[in-house]
């Protein structure tokens, strides 16, 4: 019964390079969840995704940051043409239902940029 | 700006006494709270959650109270054990929405 599983685990990019974060939730789950963590800081809610929808993206800065969950495969986050301020770790949570329903938490991409 | 904090960055206990860990949330529309327990290098993992109709709710070793007056939760961990030293997140669900709001963390270290 695998959890959330995310790959890369760590993630070192240059400055202008793209950076490719996968999630695959846990069996069952349909909704999946990014957040992003700085260093000692709490987790900041990025995008809310069902198949194929994105249903909340809120939290995505508006340039360079794209997600997708396609029908076939894992959730992606997308960077293109990082900076050093992408520098975190990305978190994937997936539920079985929305709303109000428990998020579990994969071990989370770990990205640098030099 | 986020609506859910903490009252202490760090909490240190002696091995086997019961830790308290605090949160304030500002948004009374919330109506599904969660402690998560980060260790290093790790997802957060799920400890206990609580909706807005309970006061508290009980878990192994873990009990969670919710203050809807005045907008506070707390977990509470009974025995404490070196395994339990982590970072401590509350969230919080804004009702209607499918979203964590996170707070900042409490940083639990145990003393032998």
């Amino acid at each position: 019964n695998a959890g959330v599983m995310q790959n890369p685990r760590h993630l070192v990019r240059r400055r202008g390079q793209e950076a490719r974060l996968r999630c695959s939730p846990m069996k069952g789950h349909s909704h999946v969840y990014w957040y992003r963590q700085l260093p000692e800081e709490g987790l900041k809610f990025m995008v809310y995704l069902q198949k194929e929808n994105i249903i909340d993206e809120s939290g995505m800065p508006k340039e360079r940051f794209s997600a997708e969950f396609p029908k076939e495969g894992p959730s992606i986050l997308r960077i293109q043409q990082v900076v050093r301020g992408d520098s975190a770790a990305y978190f994937c949570a997936s539920s079985r239902w929305g709303g109000s329903d428990t998020q579990y938490f994969g071990p989370g991409t770990r990205l640098t940029v030099l | 700006g986020e609506s859910v904090g903490l009252h202490l960055p760090t909490l240190s206990v002696q091995e086997g006494d019961n830790s308290i860990i605090n949160c304030a949330y500002s948004n009374s529309a919330s109506d599904y709270f969660i402690w998560y327990k980060q260790e290093s290098g790790k997802g957060p993992q799920f400890i206990i959650d609580i909706r807005s109709n309970m006061d508290k709710r009980q878990g192994q070793r873990v009990t969670v109270l919710l203050n809807k007056t005045v907008k506070h939760l707390s977990l509470q961990i009974a025995a404490t054990q070196p395994g339990d030293s982590a970072v401590y997140f509350c969230a919080e669900n804004l009702q209607g929405a499918q979203k964590l709001v996170f707070g900042q963390g409490t940083r639990l270290t145990i003393n032998p």
